[in-house]
């Protein structure tokens, strides 16, 4: 299969613990998003990487978020201290480029977090 | 966080019954992509659309990039059960540094045998 994959896809934690997701997007897809999906919500931009660097963040993304995409292969997004209001499904996203203006975006199947 | 004005939000329609739904912004998007989701899945890629006018299809399905930039439609042709999910509009401005995609609010599909 030569689809985006994400791990897990399903996480429960207990509020206050840490808990990071992986992502490995299509190959040779420089750029890599995160997004958060709450249940009859469209999903939400979190923050891109192009290859291993963060180029953008929502203000979604509050400071117990991090992400990370070393030697731009494939990413982890880390929550600290989960909140009940954590709890959704995390979708990652890698995109091929065919030119200016000419990008397209795959998704993987996502990690639906709950936090009790 | 910002989404885009979708329509209709729902919609029950007959077996062999077409379908069109529309993706609304205040915003310039260079382009549009439409997705379908089924419960507890990732979004799948229906259609792309990069260039103002554009008319592109997929089997039963034709998507359009608006005119104006501000829109893009979607249509199935003869809905069929499996027709059935969350279809979803995802716009990019792709300029001024942002190249983040702005989804809609999403078009539930519901197909009567």
């Amino acid at each position: 299969d030569t689809g985006v994959s994400q791990n897990p896809r399903h996480k429960i934690t207990k509020r206050g613990q840490n808990v990071t997701f992986r992502c490995d997007p299509i190959s040779e897809h420089n750029r890599l998003y995160w997004y958060r999906q709450t249940l009859g919500q469209g999903p939400e931009f979190l923050t891109y990487f192009q290859n291993e660097a963060q180029l953008e963040k929502s203000r979604l993304l509050s400071d117990r978020f991090s992400a990370e995409r070393p030697k731009g292969s494939f990413s982890t997004l880390e929550i600290q201290r989960t909140e009940q209001g954590d709890s959704a499904m995390y979708l990652c996203a890698s995109s091929e480029i065919a030119g200016v203006y000419q990008e397209t975006q795959y998704f993987g199947p996502g990690t639906r977090l709950l936090v009790l | 966080g910002q989404q885009l004005n979708q329509s209709p939000q729902s919609m029950f329609i007959q077996e062999g019954e077409d379908v069109s739904m529309n993706c609304t912004s205040s915003s310039i998007f260079n382009t549009w992509l439409w997705y379908k989701q089924d419960p507890g899945e990732g979004p799948v890629l229906l259609i792309a659309l990069y260039k103002a006018g554009e008319l592109t299809s997929n089997g039963r399905l034709t998507a359009q990039f608006g005119i104006t930039r501000k829109d893009s439609f979607l249509n199935i042709s003869a809905s069929i059960p499996s027709d059935v999910g969350i279809y979803f509009c995802a716009g990019q401005r792709g300029t001024s540094g942002t190249y983040k995609y702005i989804f809609g609010t999403g078009t539930r599909l519901k197909v009567l045998a």
